[in-house]
């Protein structure tokens, strides 16, 4: 079965700071790795997925995200945060085939932003 | 855009009450899920549906149930509501399979359910 970890639930950095959240997952075949945002009172934005090809995925409002096989790892970066993405980070994993695109989730990390 | 509309963002019942949640999308997609989010637990899979009148159980389906009697629409079913099913349930769809590229998931803003 395929599991999602995020080691640390709450992070704060400084406006304009860089940022790097972490992810290890656990999952036999290739996984296809999933980074969502959720703003408060808000459901899920997709902020980019990796399926294939190059490690280093760009996603939208600047983040990326670097799959290493060897370490398991889909970790998030961004090099200067700004005081708007203060919000709830998720990563995901999910399966191929008949898997009907279930995602599991890791247990979320909490970003704040010191101005 | 997609959207996925879940039709109460708060609900407040007691305990031994049937409880519906509703979520719609308006966009054709084929899968649609239900999740419950807790603090330091993440979104947990309830239940899945891939097609109209199928379902599948996720990691904890234990107490719910659900309906798809329409593509557009999957309804989560609470039949006598707990106070341990207190929580944000998170509805979302997607269009195809993962390992397409398609996978993505498209989610409505959530209901949070007080049971009391």
């Amino acid at each position: 079965a395929q599991s999602v970890t995020q080691p640390d639930i709450h992070i704060t950095v400084s406006e304009g700071a860089s940022l790097e959240l972490r992810c290890n997952y656990s999952y036999g075949a290739t996984p296809y790795l999933f980074w969502y945002v959720q703003s408060p009172g808000q459901g899920l934005q997709l902020l980019l997925k990796y399926f294939s090809g190059d490690t280093l995925v760009q996603g939208i409002k600047g983040f990326e995200a670097e799959f290493k096989r060897s370490q398991s790892s889909f970790n998030l970066r961004k090099p200067s945060v700004h005081w708007s993405d203060a919000a709830e980070y998720f990563c995901a994993v999910g399966a191929g085939g008949t898997s009907y695109g279930k995602l599991t989730f890791g247990q979320g990390t909490i970003l704040t932003v010191h101005p | 855009d997609v959207k996925v509309t879940q039709s109460s963002r708060y609900l407040v019942k007691r305990t031994g009450e049937k409880v519906f949640l509703e979520c719609v999308q308006d966009m054709d997609h084929e899968n649609m899920f239900w999740y419950r989010q807790d603090p330091g637990l993440g979104l947990r899979l309830i239940y899945f549906s891939y097609d109209v009148k199928m379902k599948e159980k996720g990691d904890i389906p234990e107490g719910y149930s659900v309906s798809r009697e329409k593509k557009e629409r999957f309804s989560l079913i609470l039949e006598s509501a707990s106070t341990n099913q207190t929580s944000m349930y998170l509805c979302a769809s997607s269009p195809d399979r993962v390992d397409l590229g398609t996978g993505e998931l498209f989610f409505g803003e959530g209901s949070r359910l007080t049971v009391l």
